[in-house]
């Protein structure tokens, strides 16, 4: 079957350091993927998307990087900090396919 | 403000009574869709609607019924709850009919279910 997953379910990280969030998907024709933050008791914000004829896109202290060839995508958060504790998913779509997979998420722990 | 809502945040209720989560969004948004997050399953879409009158199944349809009679609303009716519907839903709406845009997603309600 389908399956979007992470490596890691919990990563700690100290205040100011870069972090690495990864996720791996198995179906190569997904094309389209997305980052999510959850905060505790609040519903998945947007971080930021990539489409798959892209490598790499950046955002405002954020980047997603894609690799098509193994199918894994990473989200890196520069200077990470105490706000950034959450939870993150990533989620796949596929063309014509309406409907989105999310991994089960990883846990951000930003110590000070 | 430009915002998903869904009420109640939270329900308890018993096995078998009829209930209606509602979801509105303010956006003028296409595309709905509703969710559910259990423990390390992550969110797992119920069912979706790409416009009035147009809604589908996701991948855990069953147990729920959704409808779509105006742009704005999109509930979540659970006929005949049962306690493995004991869970944490999301609604979520963008922008696009074809869904590759930014979602938004409401508060959350927590259903239990005894």
């Amino acid at each position: 079957g389908e399956s979007v997953g992470l490596h890691l379910p919990t990563l700690s990280v100290q205040e100011g350091d870069n972090s690495i969030i990864n996720c791996a998907y198995s179906n190569s024709a997904s094309d389209y993927f997305i980052w999510y933050k959850q905060e505790s008791g609040k519903g998945p914000q947007f971080i930021i998307d990539i489409r798959s004829n892209m490598d790499k896109r950046q955002g405002q202290r954020v980047t997603v990087l894609l690799n098509k060839t193994v199918k894994h995508l990473s989200l890196q958060i520069a200077a990470t900090q105490p706000g950034d504790s959450a939870v993150y998913f990533c989620a796949e779509n596929r063309i014509n396919f309406n409907k989105f997979y999310f991994g089960s998420g990883t846990k951000l722990n930003v110590k000070p | 403000e430009a915002q998903v809502t869904q009420n109640p945040r939270y329900l308890i209720t018993v096995t078998g009574k009829k209930l209606t989560v509602t979801c509105s969004q303010n956006m003028n948004h296409e595309y709905m869709s509703w969710y559910r997050q259990d423990p390390g399953l992550g969110l797992r879409q119920i069912y979706y609607s790409m416009n009035v009158e147009v809604t589908d199944k996701g991948d855990v349809p069953e147990g729920y019924k959704v409808s779509r009679k105006e742009k704005r609303n999109f509930p979540l009716i659970l006929e005949s709850p049962s306690p493995n519907q004991t869970s944490l839903y999301f609604c979520a709406s963008s922008l696009s009919a074809d869904s590759r845009t930014e979602a938004f997603f409401g508060q959350g309600t927590r259903l239990t279910v005894v």
